[in-house]
């Protein structure tokens, strides 16, 4: 069984650019989750999709944030524009209950801003 | 709020020797307590997690943990390290009321000493 993928792996842009972050979660799994981790900071819940539903978005920052799941299967975060705060490593989870327990995380990507 | 504090940000340990990380939460009540690790270039992965019941439990790759209600704490252990456990640990809190967050630690880099 395929895991979660994100894509890219690494992304390095320059302020004021536009990234979109690609999260791929298992076939199946109606929650996915997108996390975020500042360097040397803890990992930090953003944005939580019940299918296509934006079930729970109270982590995202900013404005700057916008998350989608067309048809409830893959979601893209993209940022725009990108400011230097926004380096870091982007983590997409999914899973197939509400439960967190029986989630699984993808690898990150890792965003980093000049 | 919850938090999840890790006290130790690097933790040295010769191949062979016990190991232990620390992990204290603040939350009103007994959270779902949780460890994953995160090899280079991998995702997060679970090694184990409570809910309730015994204190005691056991993980994945010869992890255990226990939780200490009166001491707020869910320190994760090993009896013997191998190389291959060098990684960065995390811990995680979620409340127990379903589709809810992870709220992680700031998480231990775990470095192997032959």
């Amino acid at each position: 069984e395929a895991g979660v993928t994100q894509f890219p792996s690494h992304s390095v842009i320059e302020k004021g650019q536009t990234v979109t972050l690609r999260c791929d979660p298992i076939s199946g799994h109606d929650n996915l989750y997108w996390y975020r981790r500042v360097m040397g900071k803890e990992i930090k819940f953003l944005l939580h999709f019940v299918k296509e539903s934006k079930q729970d978005e109270s982590g995202m920052p900013n404005n700057r944030f916008l998350a989608e799941r067309t048809g409830g299967t893959y979601s893209t975060l993209k940022v725009q524009p990108a400011e230097l705060e926004d380096s870091g490593v982007y983590f997409c989870a999914s899973s197939q209950e509400g439960r967190l327990a029986k989630e699984f995380f993808g690898p990150g990507t890792r965003l980093t801003v000049l | 709020a919850q938090s999840v504090t890790q006290p130790d940000i690097h933790i040295t340990v010769s191949e062979g020797a016990s190991l232990e990380l620390r992990c204290n939460y603040s939350y009103g009540a007994t959270p779902y307590l949780f460890w994953y690790v995160q090899s280079p270039g991998q995702g997060l992965q679970l090694l184990l997690k409570y809910f309730s019941g015994d204190t005691l439990v056991q993980g994945i790759k010869g992890f255990e943990a226990e939780f200490k209600r009166s001491q707020s704490s869910f320190n994760l252990r090993k009896p013997s390290v191998h190389w291959s456990d060098a990684a960065e640990y995390f811990c995680a809190v979620e409340k127990n009321t379903g589709f809810q967050k992870l709220v992680f630690g700031t998480g231990t880099r775990l470095l192997v000493s032959p």
